[in-house]
């Protein structure tokens, strides 16, 4: 079955340090791909998503691009901010077929900065 | 601008006991599905709907009924509360569209003691 794979965490970066946040994912046919937000006391939010191999997903200074070749997604950002504090998910929907009617999320990655 | 309303925020319930979680939505959405988020687990899908009068079972539906008598309400019953059912669940929802982007509610956090 599906399945998506982040890095551990939590990371703890300074203010204005590069970050990147690893996604790999397994899955059969061809996935759109997604990184959700969590911020403190609410739900979870689209940050961005992109649909096809080599597609590049951009939203709020956060990047991820579509690799087909190495089944990955990795969410970097060039210089974060304090208010870039949260739970960061990446996920898949089972393909363009099925819609995103089951979306399988990776187990999150806790991100805190410190000014 | 409501979007996805769960209550309650928070319950605490003995084990056996039942209840209900309530979601509704205002913004004519089709689908509606329900998640629990657990430590180290991400979020599992429970129940969804592509529709009034349409449920499905997710990935871990046991121990949980749904329906969906109209468009905006999504109930979310716990028959028999046991202790491995404590966790944080999140409503949310979408158009048919296949975007891919869900609308989450707020979060319900669950206790069973």
């Amino acid at each position: 079955g599906n399945s998506v794979t982040q890095m551990e965490g939590p990371v703890t970066l300074s203010e204005e340090a590069f970050l990147t946040i690893n996604c790999t994912y397994t899955a059969t046919g061809y996935p759109s791909l997604f990184w959700y937000v969590q911020y403190p006391g609410e739900g979870l939010q689209l940050l961005l998503k992109a649909t096809k191999a080599d597609d590049k997903g951009s939203n709020k200074g956060f990047e991820a691009t579509y690799r087909k070749e190495t089944t990955s997604f990795h969410l970097e950002k060039g210089s974060v901010q304090v208010s870039d504090s949260a739970v960061y998910f990446c996920a898949l929907s089972e393909g363009s077929n099925f819609g995103n009617e089951k979306l399988t999320f990776g187990t999150g990655t806790r991100l805190t900065i410190i000014p | 601008n409501a979007g996805v309303t769960q209550t309650p925020k928070f319950q605490v319930l003995k084990t056996g006991q039942s209840m209900t979680l309530q979601c509704a939505q205002d913004m004519n959405h089709e689908y509606m599905s329900w998640y629990r988020q657990d430590p180290g687990m991400g979020l599992r899908l429970i129940h969804y709907s592509v529709g009034a009068g349409i449920t499905d079972q997710g990935e871990v539906p046991n121990g949980y009924n749904v329906s969906r008598s109209t468009t905006e309400d999504f109930p979310l019953r716990l028959l028999s509360a046991a202790p491995s059912q404590t966790s944080v669940y999140f409503c949310a929802s979408s158009r048919t569209t296949r975007t891919g982007e869900l609308f989450f509610g707020e979060g319900s956090r669950l206790t069973v003691l």
